[in-house]
């Protein structure tokens, strides 16, 4: 089966400007997730999607971060104004649908993002 | 809020040598799953621990959930270079919740 695709795979922006990346899931998991990893650290959760919907965005830094998954397939996140600190890799991982058990994550290649 | 803690942080071994990072949480865990993720690669799914006590085995990787649901560890024996990369658990302590990750052990291995 294809895996999760990501775009782009690297990004140089300067800060307070914004970016987007994009994810498309494994074709049927209905879960699709969002992690930060900065370098040297274990991934972040930054929001959980359930089809179209919003599960956990407890993480997601609202005032900068917003993400979205319309169609329940794939979905984009985007960051405006970008920080230094925004630098890592932003990784999109899919899993089968939850329904009250855990299953293993398929991640994507990740995009990783440089601030200057 | 839920915090998994891993240990060693870094771990440097001789081909042969026997490996095992360590995982620990204050609280019980619904489940627990490990990943490996090479330099400049991805997290790649290895395995999920549901059961107390459960013990699985993929050839030379033994991993372990312990009685309380507390603590998890993987042992890898007789490590060859290929085993190189940094070692994940991932844990959740309900359910359907996403998984919250450790710092991660970074194994290197030396011929």
């Amino acid at each position: 089966e294809a895996g999760v695709a990501q775009s782009p795979r690297y990004k140089i922006i300067e800060k307070r400007q914004s970016v987007a990346f994009w994810c498309n899931p494994i074709s049927g998991h209905a879960t699709l997730y969002w992690y930060q990893q900065i370098l040297g650290q274990g991934p972040k959760l930054l929001i959980q999607f359930q089809n179209n919907g919003v599960v956990d965005d407890s993480q997601l830094p609202k005032d900068r971060f917003s993400a979205e998954r319309l169609k329940g397939v794939d979905s984009t996140l985007k960051i405006q104004p970008a920080k230094l600190e925004d630098s890592a890799v932003y990784l999109c991982a899919s899993s089968q649908r939850t329904g009250g058990r855990n299953y293993g994550y398929t991640f994507g290649s990740g995009t990783r993002l440089t601030v200057v | 809020g839920q915090q998994v803690m891993q240990i060693p942080q870094y771990q440097h071994v001789q081909e042969g040598e026997d490996f095992t990072t360590y995982c620990n949480s204050s609280t019980t865990l619904s489940n627990i799953q490990w990943y490996k993720q090479r330099p400049g690669g991805h997290p790649v799914f290895l395995i999920q621990l549901v059961k107390s006590g459960e013990v699985k085995k993929q050839k030379r990787l033994t991993f372990q959930f312990g009685e309380a649901k507390k603590n998890s560890s993987l042992h890898i024996t007789a490590t060859q270079t290929t085993d190189v990369g940094t070692y994940f658990c991932a844990a959740s302590n309900q359910a359907g919740t996403a998984l919250i990750f450790g710092k991660g052990t970074t194994l290197s291995v030396s011929s």
